[in-house]
């Protein structure tokens, strides 16, 4: 079976361009989570979806961050204009049943 | 609302040494509780877990944790560290219940130093 996969795994922009972070679930998984590690700190959870249904995005940062799920598969995360702030490992994790999540290996983010 | 504590960033034991890690928690009803570790260049990987019955959960790779709500802790131990085991662990909680997201919270993570 395979894991949860994240693309890409670097990336390094300049403050005010776009960036955009995929995530590819474990098949089946209904469950889709966000979560963010800027540097020192905790990884924090930032939306989730049921299918292609947002349920919580009461983590998102602000309004330059946008969390789509099409047709209930993979994900993306697109940041718009990105700022030096948002640097960061951005991980992605699936879930069937809510109790136990399957984390990718993240995309680590640099906003120069 | 809920909080994860660990107590130390960072850990260095011998090899073939005691590891503990802390871990405490604050939530408003009884929680998952949950430690993961993250080895260079990876992603998170389950340790543990723990959801309801026994308090003392056994993990992969020797590693156990015991729930004690009194002290609203959940540490994570091995009896005898490995060079393999130096990573980073995190704990981490969520709200169980059908109303709940199963969103993770968690602690600021231990790296875990391991020496010859």
């Amino acid at each position: 079976e395979a894991g949860v996969t994240q693309f890409p795994s670097h990336s390094v922009i300049e403050k005010g361009q776009t960036v955009t972070l995929r995530c590819d679930p474990i098949s089946g998984h209904d469950n889709l989570y966000w979560y963010r590690r800027v540097m020192g700190k905790e990884i924090k959870f930032l939306l989730h979806f049921v299918k292609e249904s947002k349920q919580d995005e009461s983590g998102m940062p602000n309004n330059r961050f946008l969390a789509e799920r099409t047709g209930g598969t993979y994900s993306t995360l697109k940041v718009q204009p990105a700022e030096l702030e948002d640097s960061g490992v951005y991980f992605c994790a699936s879930s069937q049943d809510r109790a136990r999540q399957y984390f990718g290996p993240g995309t680590r983010l640099t906003v120069t | 609302a809920q909080s994860v504590t660990q107590l130390g960033s960072h850990v260095s034991v011998s090899e073939g040494a005691l590891v503990l890690l802390r871990c405490n928690y604050s939530s408003s009803v009884p929680p998952y509780l949950f430690w993961y570790v993250q080895y260079p260049n990876q992603g998170l990987q389950l340790l543990l877990k723990y959801t309801t019955g026994a308090t003392l959960v056994k993990g992969i790779n020797g590693f156990e944790a015991e729930f004690k709500k009194s002290e609203t802790s959940f540490h994570l131990t091995k009896p005898s560290a490995h060079m393999s085991d130096a990573a980073e662990y995190f704990c981490a909680v969520s709200v169980p219940g059908s109303g709940n997201t199963g969103k993770l919270i968690f602690g600021q993570g231990t790296t875990l130093q391991v020496k010859p």
